[in-house]
Parts: C-alpha cells; sequence; structure tokens
C-alpha cells in the first residue's frame, strides 16, 4: 500500500498488554518511531527503532519490526488509564528528513 | 528548555479572514515543520525548513497557504483568506542541529484553528 496503515482503535483493561499494529511503505526505511498524542497535546515521541534491529525494549514498551513484512508493532506491558491516548507510527525513509505519519491508533484503557 | 512554542493556542476566525500561526522552534534546533492535523487525513506536513529555507512545500495545500522563517527561532504559517475547510489543528515541530540520523521531531502543542 502508498499509506502507513494502522487499526483506528483498540480497547483494553488495566493491567493487560496492549499491542498496537503498524504496517508501512518502504522496506528501506531507516527509522521507525511511535509517538503519543494525548489529548488537546501534540506529538510526544515514545520511542524509536533502526531498521536493522528486530526488537527494542524500553520500560514497558517493546516494539518489534518485522522487514519483510513491513510490520511494526508496539506493545505496552502492565497498561496503565493513563496510556489511554492516540498513538501513531511513523517512518523515515532513506534519505529524506520528514516523517509519513500513519493516522493513529485510539488506545482506550478502562479500570 | 521551554519546548516547541505555538501561538496561538486557539484561533476562532470568519470566513475570508487573514490567519496567521506562529511558532518557536526549540534554541538550536536547524529545522522546522509545520504539520496539519484532521480527523479526516490525519497528520499532513505541510512545508519544512532546514537553515530558515523551505526545503519542500509540496503540502501546502493552495497558494492561500504561505510560511516563512525569516530567522532560526520564529517562523509563521499564514492562511488569507481562509476558508471553513482549513478548520484543524496546526502542529509545528523542530530537529535539533546534529542529531544524527535519528532526526527526532519535537512537536508543538499545536493551534486548533476554527474557520466558521
Amino acid at each position: 500500500g502508498e499509506d502507513v496503515e494502522q487499526s483506528l482503535f483498540l480497547s483494553v483493561r488495566e493491567g493487560d498488554s496492549s499491542v498496537i499494529n503498524c504496517t508501512y511503505t518502504d522496506s528501506s526505511s531507516t527509522y521507525l518511531y511511535w509517538y503519543k498524542q494525548e489529548p488537546g497535546a501534540g506529538l510526544q515521541l515514545l520511542t524509536y527503532i533502526f531498521s536493522n534491529m528486530d526488537m527494542k525494549q524500553d520500560q514497558r514498551l517493546t516494539v518489534l519490526l518485522n522487514k519483510k513484512d513491513k510490520h511494526l508493532s508496539l506493545r505496552i506491558a502492565d497498561t496503565q488509564t493513563g496510556d489511554s491516548a492516540i498513538y501513531f507510527c511513523a517512518e523515515r525513509w532513506s534519505g529524506y528528513s520528514t516523517l509519513t505519519f500513519g493516522k493513529g491508533t485510539m488506545l482506550l484503557v478502562s479500570p | 528548555d521551554a519546548g516547541v512554542i505555538q501561538s496561538p493556542r486557539h484561533e476562532v476566525t470568519e470566513m475570508g479572514q487573514e490567519v496567521t500561526l506562529r511558532c518557536k522552534p526549540i534554541s538550536g534546533h536547524n529545522s522546522l515543520f509545520w504539520y496539519r492535523q484532521t480527523m479526516m487525513r490525519g497528520l499532513e506536513l505541510l512545508i519544512y525548513f532546514n537553515n530558515n529555507v523551505p526545503i519542500d512545500d509540496s503540502g501546502m495545500p493552495e497558494d492561500r497557504f504561505s510560511a516563512k522563517m525569516p530567522n532560526a527561532s520564529f517562523s509563521t504559517l499564514k492562511i488569507q483568506p481562509s476558508e471553513p475547510r482549513d478548520s484543524a489543528v496546526y502542529f509545528c515541530a523542530s530537529i535539533p542541529r546534529a542529531s544524527g540520523n535519528r532526526d527526532t521531531q519535537y512537536f508543538g502543542p499545536g493551534t486548533r484553528l476554527t474557520v466558521l
């Protein structure tokens, strides 16, 4: 496909794990990012992964990258109500400074 | 560090009026990006500057939109005349100088524009 694609909505219960999925467009993309947007706020960088990596872990966050399928996922362990937000994945194509964003996945965490 | 600063945070105007959105990037950052976010189209890149020079403005929707960066610490996005379909949240983001290949973008809080 031409676009970075994400599912639009995910609902989980507090304490469960959340997995947000993304497919990107260019197998030569060098960096892939996850951003978080809380209501009324800008985008906050959560984590990123370089394209020669398969996995990156940062506290409760685990990023998995499958280059063959151009699939990126973000796992949030022990999801909290404060994790409720919209999560964007983005790719940076090789040789470009700009990012291409998905439309975002709204994560709703219920108590 | 104050982060990327945008003003105003909210703007309500009438169709046909001129609108000017402002952005102050983080000190020392040398690339600046303007985005528009809507429910229908998501986050769209409008234009970006490197060292105050516009590099890619292919995302600017039409001639009613213009952007300037007169110095390293200030940029404006102007819409003249504004139309209801311009209603959106406009974000500014910047990248640190010599950030290496990460090119991590730091976003401002956005300006919510409503054109009646």
